[in-house]
């Protein structure tokens, strides 16, 4: 069975700063990865995808997230923090077998501060 | 763009009360979801659906049902609602082989 963990429940930068947003994931089979994003009273947006191809994916709003299979991980950045960036973002993974079912991680709430 | 509807963004339910949430896409996928979300515990998969008429369980069944009529459309039921099904409730779409999924706004449940 796959499992996704995001390190840090909450994440505190200072705007300006670099975002980093941990996940590892285990899977025995090569993933399909995902990252979204929530804003508050709000479904979730896709923000970037890993789908087997580079390995370093880029997202929407200035976000990216690379592909370490060696580590398990798939880690999210942004070189710069924003006031906007505040919401909550969401690792998930999908194996390449079977219904297209994703398993998220708990969430990493994001806080930027001025 | 893709778009999920969800029928309610807030409901108010009496324990016991039989409820309904619908969820409606636009984009023609085969792949139909219902989640609950709760701080700190992310998204937990309640049922999902993969072609009219098909539902499979997900991790969390239990107190709730499906139905799946029309392909647009994906139904979730309680059938006697308890507090304990207080909750974030949000329904999402996939295409055949796609895996990325597209979510409604959400229904935030409340049962007293």
């Amino acid at each position: 069975a796959q499992s996704v963990t995001q390190l840090g429940s909450h994440v505190s930068v200072s705007e300006g700063a670099l975002v980093l947003l941990r996940c590892n994931y285990s899977s025995s089979v090569p993933p399909y990865l995902f990252w979204y994003v929530q804003y508050p009273n709000q479904g979730l947006q896709l923000l970037l995808k890993y789908t087997s191809a580079a390995t370093l994916v880029k997202g929407i709003n200035g976000f990216e997230a690379e592909f370490k299979k060696s580590e398990t991980s798939f880690h999210l950045t942004k070189p710069s923090a924003h006031m906007s960036d505040a919401a909550e973002y969401f690792c998930a993974v999908g194996m390449n077998s079977g219904y297209s079912t994703l398993t998220f991680g708990k969430g990493t709430m994001l806080l930027v501060s001025p | 763009d893709v778009k999920v509807t969800q029928s309610s963004r807030y409901l108010v339910k009496r324990t016991g009360e039989k409820v309904f949430l619908e969820c409606v896409q636009d984009m023609d996928h085969e792949n139909m979801f219902w989640y609950r979300q709760d701080p700190g515990l992310g998204l937990r998969l309640i049922y999902f659906s993969y072609d009219v008429k098909m539902k499979e369980k997900g991790d969390i069944p239990e107190g709730y049902s499906v139905s799946r009529e029309k392909k647009e459309r994906f139904s979730l039921i309680l059938e006697s609602a308890s507090t304990n099904q207080t909750s974030m409730y949000l329904c999402a779409s996939s295409g055949t082989a796609a895996y990325e999924q597209y979510f409604g706004p959400g229904t935030r449940l409340t049962v007293t």
